[in-house]
């Protein structure tokens, strides 16, 4: 089974901040790679897909990159709307599986 | 419009057997992947079955064996039948659509049900 492994599993910051998360992949997982937000008691919600492919109707500040084993969710400017947990997806293979998260909290 | 509604959570003893229901609405289930996702409480994200077609399924380990996925699609509705539930498997359970229909198995895409919880507890 692939290991994904998300970093930081929390952090602080202020509106306005550029925000980086980090997901690593035990295997090569081509760019097969989606993030997802999630506020609490309610679904998650979709945000990037195809590891740097933005999902119909998610602001620009949201962007994804990477490829392999490596990816990266940033917010270029984190505004209120956007403290919640969020998760990066490996589908590449089952079972597909999703890293621990990571609490964006307001500083 | 799309939606996709849970029912079938609720208090069971271990060892005892669950049915989730998930009816789907604007869209015909049968042609796109449909998964389980399930998250106890205060915990993470954990993906626990996929389905598209009879030869198509998927299960995590941790559910292999004991949870059976299923589809009718005269009802467009997803099912997950738990037997032999534990403890752990205490979460709520959300069903979720790919992204796209005949798109890549498990792009989970931006339609979830509400969520149903299931309590399992003697």
């Amino acid at each position: 089974d692939i290991q994904m492994t998300q970093s930081p599993s929390s952090l602080s910051a202020s509106v306005g901040d550029r925000v980086t998360i980090t997901c690593r992949a035990s295997q090569d997982i081509s760019n097969w790679l989606a993030w997802y937000q999630q506020k609490p008691e309610k679904a998650p919600k979709s945000l990037i897909y195809a590891a740097s492919l933005l999902q119909s109707g998610v602001p620009s500040r949201f962007s994804g990159s990477g490829s392999g084993t490596d990816f990266t969710l940033t917010i270029s400017s984190l505004q209120p709307e956007d403290f919640a947990t969020y998760y990066c997806l490996q589908y590449n293979s089952f079972p597909l599986t999703f890293g621990g998260g990571t609490k964006v909290e307001i500083k | 419009e799309v939606q996709l509604v849970e029912s079938g959570g609720g208090l069971v003893k271990p060892g005892g057997s669950l049915r989730l229901s998930c009816a789907a609405s604007g869209f015909s289930l049968s042609s796109y992947g449909m998964n389980w996702v399930r998250q106890a409480p205060g915990k993470g994200l954990e993906w626990v079955s996929f389905l598209i077609s009879g030869s198509d399924i998927y299960y995590a380990d941790s559910v292999k064996g004991r949870f059976t996925i299923s589809r009718d699609n005269a009802k467009n509705s997803l099912y997950l039948q738990m037997n032999s539930l534990r403890a752990e498997d205490t979460a709520v359970y959300y069903c979720a659509r790919d992204r796209l229909p005949g798109g890549r198995f498990g792009e989970l895409g931006d339609y979830w049900g509400q969520g149903t919880l299931v309590t399992v507890s003697s």
